[in-house]
């Protein structure tokens, strides 16, 4: 079984440039998150979706971070425009109600420079 | 605020040894844990749960427990192989995961 799908796997950017992440869940698991790692800290949610709702965007700063789940399956991160301070890993993870567990993508390295 | 909290960053052991891995909690919501495991350019794997039920739970040489009164759970590993070197991650979870910051553990040859 395919685990979660993130692309690109590093992208590297001028401040102020737009920048978009990709993300394909595991097949069937109904919720998607989105979250941030900086160096040296643990993830932190920025979204989570249920199917193709956002149900948790508390942490999603609004005027730079967009994010859509059309259909309930792949999802896109987008930052425009991107900031010194956005460099970070962006990952994506999958579950299912069954499941305790969420599934982790290997994750989009962004650098703004 | 910190809700979940790992105060070890780096922990070295012998190989053969027992890791011991520390978390730390906050909200008395959190009805389930887990341990990820991180290697360098990969994304955090699942390693063990336990529930709120529990206090401990087993897996070959892995072995979570949970002290609710003390809020306070820990990872064992025993015996600590050098591919157990990684970033350990305790996450808690009130309906979605609240991450620590994260230790990095170095099994010595």
């Amino acid at each position: 079984e395919a685990g979660v799908v993130q692309s690109p796997r590093y992208k590297i950017i001028e401040k102020k440039q737009p920048v978009a992440f990709w993300c394909n869940p595991i097949s069937g698991h109904n919720t998607l998150y989105w979250y941030l790692q900086n160096l040296g800290q643990g993830p932190e949610l920025l979204i989570r979706y249920e199917n193709e709702e956002a149900v948790d965007d508390s942490q999603l700063p609004k005027d730079r971070f967009s994010a859509e789940r059309l259909k309930g399956v792949d999802s896109t991160l987008k930052i425009q425009p991107a900031e010194l301070g956005d460099s970070a890993v962006y990952l994506c993870a999958s579950s299912s109600p069954s499941l305790g567990q969420a599934f982790f993508g290997q994750g989009t390295r962004l650098t703004v420079v | 605020d910190q809700q979940v909290k790992q105060n070890s960053p780096s922990l070295s052991v012998q190989e053969g040894r027992i890791s011991i891995l520390n978390c730390d909690y906050t909200n008395s919501m959190f009805d389930y844990f887990l341990w990820y495991k991180k290697y360098p350019a990969e994304g955090p794997t699942f390693l063990i749960s336990i529930s709120s039920i529990k206090d401990k739970n087993e897996d070959g040489r892995f072995t979570v427990f949970l002290n609710k009164s003390a809020k306070h759970l820990s990872l064992h590993i025993v015996p600590s192989q050098p591919g157990d070197s990684a970033v350990y991650f305790c996450a808690a979870s009130a309906g979605q995961l609240t991450f620590g910051s994260g230790t990095q553990l170095t099994v010595l040859p």
